[in-house]
């Protein structure tokens, strides 16, 4: 089966800039979303259509996509970032959606 | 305001079956493509299926196939995930997930324990 592939873990220190990357055979033919995932709640979108942001999503949450690869990029990152973060996509037919394993971002 | 609340969670035998509902509210729930999405304790999030605005289409992933099955009731606002065969692995926090291009919304959420 389809599979994408995040790093489990992500520190950086406030301010600075967090890349999240996820790894797919079928993300050029696919878009990519990421999902914020605080301990206990839903899912939040932070990301749609590989670069496009939701009007009550910060700016400094940013999207990008090329060839095999999708990032999650996180300008200035602040405290209240802290979180699990998901990338999902689909697979080459478009018939099966999928969740990369998560990746635990840690503002140090 | 969108709401999506799921109901229907709970203790099961494996084996046994449980039939998940999501109600809609405040927003034109035949126009939109629906999933549900499980959690493990712990654990990262699994898409399970999916369905188009009509109902008319269906996906299930490969970990479910012939156990669950997704479907619709347009006319009441209500996702469904009739679940038969339920295995101790299926133990999960199970969300309804409405997704439009920027509209995004999760309900809160039914805990499903398989456990003899």
């Amino acid at each position: 089966s389809y599979e994408l592939t995040q790093p489990p873990s992500v520190s950086v220190s406030p301010g600075q800039t967090a890349r999240i990357t996820c790894s797919g055979d079928a993300l050029p033919d696919q878009y990519t979303s990421w999902y914020q995932q605080n301990s206990g709640q839903a899912p939040v979108l932070v990301i749609f259509r590989d670069t496009e942001r939701p009007s009550r999503i910060p700016a400094r949450f940013s999207g990008s996509s090329s060839g095999t690869t999708a990032t999650l990029t996180i300008s200035g990152v602040q405290a209240e970032d802290e979180a699990d973060y998901y990338c999902q996509s689909a697979d080459s037919s478009g018939t099966y959606n999928v969740f990369g394993g998560g990746t635990k971002l840690t503002v140090l | 305001e969108v709401q999506l609340v799921e109901s229907g969670g709970g203790l099961v035998q494996p084996g046994g079956s449980l039939r998940l509902s999501c109600a809609a509210s405040e927003i034109r729930f035949s126009n939109y493509w629906m999933h549900w999405v499980r959690q493990a304790p712990g654990k990262g999030l699994v898409w399970v299926a999916r369905i188009n605005s009509d109902g008319t289409s269906t996906s299930h992933a490969d970990s479910v196939k012939g156990r669950f099955t997704i479907s619709r009731d347009n006319a009441n606002n209500t996702l469904y995930l009739q679940m038969n065969s339920l295995r101790v692995e299926d133990t999960a926090v199970y969300y309804c997930e409405l997704a439009g291009g920027p509209l995004d919304y999760w309900g809160q959420g039914t805990l499903v324990t398989v456990s003899s």
